[in-house]
């Protein structure tokens, strides 16, 4: 089955600077990929997602790149703000085939004031 | 519609007792899962539905979970005789036909004792 592996497990950046966290995946057959921010109590929130079709996608400070050659997917955050302190999980599924979501074991990033 | 509800928030129980959990998912939505998370993991599936038909049930599901959502609206997830073990986090999320985009709920925090 699908296997997805995250690092770092933590990561803390300077506010203001940029933060990356990567991932790669083992079944070639996925091409759904999205990422997930989980604030303390709280669940999982999708914050951008990427298809197979697309090799990178942005949303205001966040963008996310897949190469599909090498199984792996990146999450940038740009310009770093306290609010983005939480755990990001990336994830990878193949719909209309297999339609759960295999997580990443997640990141804590810290935004360091 | 305000998402994904789930009750409790949190349960607290003894070894051997029997829980259930509740999940609402968005009101359009036609898929149903439920996954659990342990601390310092991300969401692992555990089965889903479409309408009202179970249509995957994970192996981490033994034969102590049953999960039902009797009308195509509204789930729920028992533990018989639960072990401590099971003390988990409960996450329930829906989504609109198999396109992957998959919305989670707040979920419920079990403690078995």
């Amino acid at each position: 089955g699908e296997n997805v592996e995250q690092h770092p497990s933590t990561l803390s950046v300077q506010e203001g600077d940029s933060a990356v966290i990567k991932c790669t995946y083992s079944d070639s057959a996925s091409n759904y990929f999205p990422w997930y921010k989980q604030e303390l109590g709280k669940g999982p929130q999708l914050i951008i997602d990427i298809r197979s079709n697309v090799g990178e996608k942005k949303d205001q400070r966040i963008a996310v790149t897949l190469n599909k050659t090498a199984k792996h997917f990146s999450l940038h955050i740009t310009e770093t703000q306290p609010e983005d302190s939480a755990v990001y999980f990336c994830a990878a599924s193949m719909p209309l085939i297999d339609d759960k979501i295999i997580f990443g074991k997640g990141t804590r990033l810290h935004i360091l004031p | 519609d305000t998402g994904v509800s789930q009750d409790p928030r949190h349960k607290i129980t003894k070894r051997g007792q029997n829980v259930t959990f509740r999940c609402d998912p968005i009101s359009e939505h036609n898929r149903l899962y439920w996954y659990r998370q342990t601390l310092g993991q991300g969401p692992e599936f555990l089965t889903y539905f479409q309408n009202e038909a179970q249509l995957e049930k994970s192996r981490l599901l033994s034969d102590r979970f049953s999960a039902e959502r009797p009308k195509g609206s509204f789930s729920t997830l028992e533990i018989q005789r639960t072990e401590q073990g099971d003390s988990a986090m409960y996450l329930c999320a829906s989504s609109l036909g198999a396109q992957g985009e998959q919305y989670f709920g707040p979920g419920t925090r079990l403690t078995v004792t």
